[in-house]
């Protein structure tokens, strides 16, 4: 059974960083892009960031590029994002997903206020 | 950015009653592939998002067949045959075709 269990979120001050986590089970995770998608507080998706198999490749939505890093593990079956500079939109929950949301974790809160 | 636009915004139907949510993209989703990269997936309420229907009217083996999807280009259509209770949440198109991957803002399917 694929299982992707996100971690790392919480309430955090503007202007500080943030990395939340992504443990994946149940497939063979250096075999798939991933995704990390946010959903502010009763507002709908949005993509944030990708990475491919290897880590080699990464995209960003224009709000966070230099402000935030994917990255992975593939001996560790983890997904990161590093969130740094946050700012109060940055406020929601953050999915982790395989590249094609055909699998979604069950999401983080994130919370940027002073 | 592609941008979709969903109809309705909310749909309040009973048990047994058909229901058809529209998504409208601002470009064509047809890739140079030959593939069309629309996609449909739902959110119950309090839960992560939920696979559905990917390419245009491709079930996922766990999806079932009263859920359909049709549609070409940028008009697309979900439909479901007979609404059951375990149907309610929001339904959200999205694409895959042009970088980066755009979301519609979803259709709130809720019970009468």
């Amino acid at each position: 059974e694929v299982q992707l269990v996100e971690s790392g979120g919480g309430l955090v001050q503007p202007g500080r960083s943030l990395k939340l986590s992504c443990a994946a089970s149940g497939f063979t995770f250096s075999n798939y892009g991933m995704a990390w998608v946010c959903q502010a507080p009763t507002k709908g998706l949005e993509w944030v960031a990708s990475i491919s198999t290897g880590g080699g490749n990464t995209y960003y939505r224009d709000s966070v590029k230099g402000r935030f890093t994917i990255s992975r593990d593939n001996a560790k079956n983890t997904l990161y994002l590093q969130m740094d500079s946050l700012r109060s939109e940055d406020t929601a929950t953050y999915y982790c997903a395989r590249n094609w949301f055909d699998y979604w974790g069950q999401g983080v809160m994130v919370t940027v206020s002073s | 950015d592609v941008v979709m636009t969903q109809t309705p915004v909310s749909l309040s139907l009973a048990i047994g009653q058909p229901a058809s949510i529209s998504c409208k993209s601002s470009q064509s989703l047809l890739g140079t592939s030959g593939k069309t990269f629309l996609n449909w997936i739902l959110q119950r309420p309090g839960q992560s998002p939920k696979r559905l229907i990917y390419q245009v009217s491709k079930l996922y083996s766990e999806v079932p067949d009263r859920f359909s999807g049709s549609g070409s280009e940028t008009e697309f259509t979900l439909k479901i045959s007979r609404v059951e209770a375990e149907d309610l949440g929001v339904y959200y198109c999205w694409q895959g075709t042009h970088f980066p991957n755009t979301f519609g803002a979803g259709t709130k399917l809720e019970l009468k």
